[in-house]
């Protein structure tokens, strides 16, 4: 089985800016977790997609958003990009999210913001 | 938030067993031990994860206490491409992971 892809792998945006961050799930899993990680701050949930539906989320502002097509394909967006945006962003998949499964990640996309 | 305690950083052998212990004081009873491990700047990569009974796979072994409330990761034969972050994350009811700030483990040769 193919893993979990991420694109791009690397990202360069200036200020202002929106991004669009895709990432394609294990064949057969429904679940899609994102994460942010950054030097200060390590890794922090950002929200969680099943069956198209977000299902959970972490505490970050309403300018981190993403959504799930039918298929369990993700995007996230980041709309007005800050300075701090800058981080390393990690999409993970599993088959349902129940608390037995593994969590399975992407090599993630590296957003540089100028 | 992370409900796990972990040693910032640990030093191992090549070739020895590299033990390293998390703290879980607080974990209720139908919460699962995960640990993955993360190269820098990759995707955390799965080791393991266990409720009660130790386990065991290919990779490593989870040693839990019997009060749950801490366990061990044991790599019996570290290597030096077992240098990464190890985190341990007690699994709350939904789908996000609380990774912590892990340990740093470094396999000198």
């Amino acid at each position: 089985k193919a893993g979990v892809t991420q694109t791009p792998r690397y990202l360069i945006k200036t200020r202002g800016q929106q991004v669009t961050l895709s990432c394609s799930p294990i064949s057969g899993h429904r679940s899609v977790s994102w994460y942010q990680q950054t030097p200060g701050q390590g890794l922090q949930f950002l929200f969680e997609y099943f069956s198209e539906t977000q299902r959970n989320k972490g505490n970050f502002p309403g300018r981190f958003s993403g959504r799930q097509f039918s298929n369990s394909r993700s995007e996230m967006n980041v709309s007005t990009l800050e300075l701090g945006d800058s981080a390393l962003y990690l999409c993970a998949s599993s088959g349902t999210g129940g608390r037995n499964e593994k969590l399975f990640f992407g090599s993630g996309t590296q957003l540089s913001v100028l | 938030d992370a409900k796990t305690t972990q040693p910032p950083s640990m030093d191992c052998a090549e070739g020895r067993a590299a033990n390293l212990p998390c703290n879980h004081s607080t974990i209720s009873g139908n919460e699962y031990v995960y640990w993955y491990r993360q190269i820098h700047s990759q995707g955390p990569q799965y080791i393991i994860h266990g409720l009660k009974n130790n386990e065991t796979n290919e990779m490593a072994s989870l040693i839990i206490t019997e009060d749950r409330k801490s366990s061990t990761l044991i790599l019996p034969h570290a290597t030096l491409r077992d240098t990464a972050v190890y985190y341990c994350i007690v699994r709350p009811p939904g789908n996000q992971f609380y990774f912590g700030t892990g340990t740093s483990l470094t396999v000198i040769p």
